[in-house]
């Protein structure tokens, strides 16, 4: 069956450091993947979405990077910032859209 | 600058009662999608419109029922409530189906 694992346990960084956090997927062959940010209480918001042939996309502190061979997206933040703190989840859009169960950021002051 | 509106923000039924969950979008979208999210779960598709006049299930379609009213509006129907369809339920739209998601604010719904 199809499946898209985030950790689900939270990530606690230090404000200032990079967060880095990690989407598996198998059984997709994804056009292409996003990655949402939700804060508690709210709607996901879009972030960065990156195509099946790109390795890699950039915005402010943002950077994603898509291994198709390996069936994995990384999701960096550097220089964290306390306002960094939410879940992310990431979405992968094959002939449906999947979203994973997404990490809970916690970046500390 | 409205985006995605869901209707109502919160709810409580009781089992067996039956309710409308309401979604418009301003944005011109062609798909809408009906999602619920669970602690632990993410969010799990319930129900997509592609586009105007279609319907497909989603992951979890059972128990639910949904209304492609016109290109703005996507509702979803519980006919007879259970407590397991308590959760947080989101509305999205998209230009297309696999494009960047607009939420709504969620709609918290309890189920006694």
């Amino acid at each position: 069956s199809q499946k898209i694992e985030q950790n689900s346990e939270a990530l606690n960084i230090q404000e200032g450091k990079t967060a880095t956090l990690t989407c598996n997927y198998t059984n997709y062959s994804p056009a292409y993947l996003q990655w949402y940010r939700q804060d508690p209480g709210r709607g996901p918001v879009f972030l960065l979405l990156i195509r099946e042939n790109e390795k890699e996309k950039r915005k402010e502190r943002l950077k994603v990077t898509f291994d198709t061979t390996l069936k994995q997206s990384l999701f960096h933040i550097t220089a964290s910032q306390p306002a960094d703190s939410a879940t992310y989840l990431c979405a992968l859009a094959s002939n449906k859209f999947y979203f994973g169960s997404g990490t809970k950021l916690n970046v500390k002051p | 600058n409205a985006g995605v509106t869901q209707t109502p923000k919160f709810q409580v039924l009781k089992t067996g009662q039956s309710m409308t969950l309401q979604c418009a979008q301003d944005m011109n979208h062609n798909s809408m999608y009906w999602y619920r999210q669970d602690p632990g779960m993410g969010l799990r598709l319930i129900y997509y419109s592609a586009s105007e006049g279609t319907t497909d299930k989603g992951e979890v379609p059972n128990g639910y029922n949904v209304s492609r009213l016109n290109k703005r509006e996507f509702s979803l129907r519980l006919e007879s409530a259970a407590p397991s369809q308590t959760s947080v339920y989101f509305c999205a739209s998209s230009l297309t189906v696999q494009n960047i998601q607009y939420f709504g604010a969620g709609t918290r719904l309890s189920v006694l």
